[in-house]
């Protein structure tokens, strides 16, 4: 059990395009879900905690208007990388929690987007 | 944002030897969790732990949680080509819903 899926699992868009992400918990409802960014030989870093239903909360210096996020079930949020840049290519990682403050977190198996 | 340290930052060893890792944080926390990372792959969860004391094993992987609640162990026997990878701790504090994560450590294996 706890199986999270992320799609796609590798993107390529061009410079100012959008790009979705959709991270679906299979086996579980998640009333919370997290979306983090992962650099190059780095550890994750926490973009934005979304509840379902409710708006997202973002971590300090990740840019809302950019990345839209978009928890509309229990079991799928969805991360929109808006108007897209070279600096925004990125390994992104979501994880889902029954109960966040309480659960694990399960992890997705991340998306590579590549911006040209 | 804030980070737990991790330690050591990267080993390698040979096969089957046993490996251990710490992860320690100035803050308290409710919840230890430990995670491997494979490249390109996310964190897939290893053990969790949720008292202060606590003794944990999968396999030949076994992980405590600290007496102080600041610290947390990964202890890996008769390592194999397969451990190489990225372990990640992860603390939960009391309150709060957003796991800190560590720096990582990263093993490789010579076989």
């Amino acid at each position: 059990g706890a199986v999270v899926s992320q799609h796609p699992s590798r993107v390529i868009c061009k410079s100012g395009t959008s790009v979705k992400i959709e991270c679906r918990s299979l086996d579980f409802q998640a009333t919370t879900m997290f979306w983090y960014r992962q650099f190059p030989k780095q550890s994750l870093m926490l973009m934005a905690t979304s509840n379902e239903g409710s708006k997202a909360t973002y971590e300090q210096g990740v840019e809302k208007d950019k990345f839209l996020i978009n928890h509309a079930s229990l079991t799928l949020s969805t991360l929109t990388v808006t108007s897209a840049h070279p600096e925004d290519s990125s390994f992104y990682i979501c994880s889902a929690s029954r109960d966040a403050g309480t659960d694990t977190q399960y992890f997705g198996p991340g998306t590579r987007l590549t911006v040209l | 944002g804030q980070q737990l340290n991790q330690s050591p930052q990267s080993m390698f060893i040979q096969e089957g030897e046993d490996v251990s890792m710490n992860c320690t944080s100035s803050s308290i926390f409710n919840t230890w969790l430990w995670y491997k990372q494979d490249p390109g792959e996310g964190p897939v969860l290893l053990i969790a732990l949720y008292k202060a004391g606590e003794l944990t094993s999968n396999g030949r992987l076994t992980a405590q949680f600290g007496i102080t609640r600041k610290d947390s162990f990964l202890n890996i026997s008769a390592s194999i080509p397969s451990d190489v990878g990225i372990y990640f701790c992860a603390g939960l504090a009391k309150g709060t819903y957003k796991y800190i994560f560590g720096t990582g450590t990263r093993l490789k294996v010579l076989a």
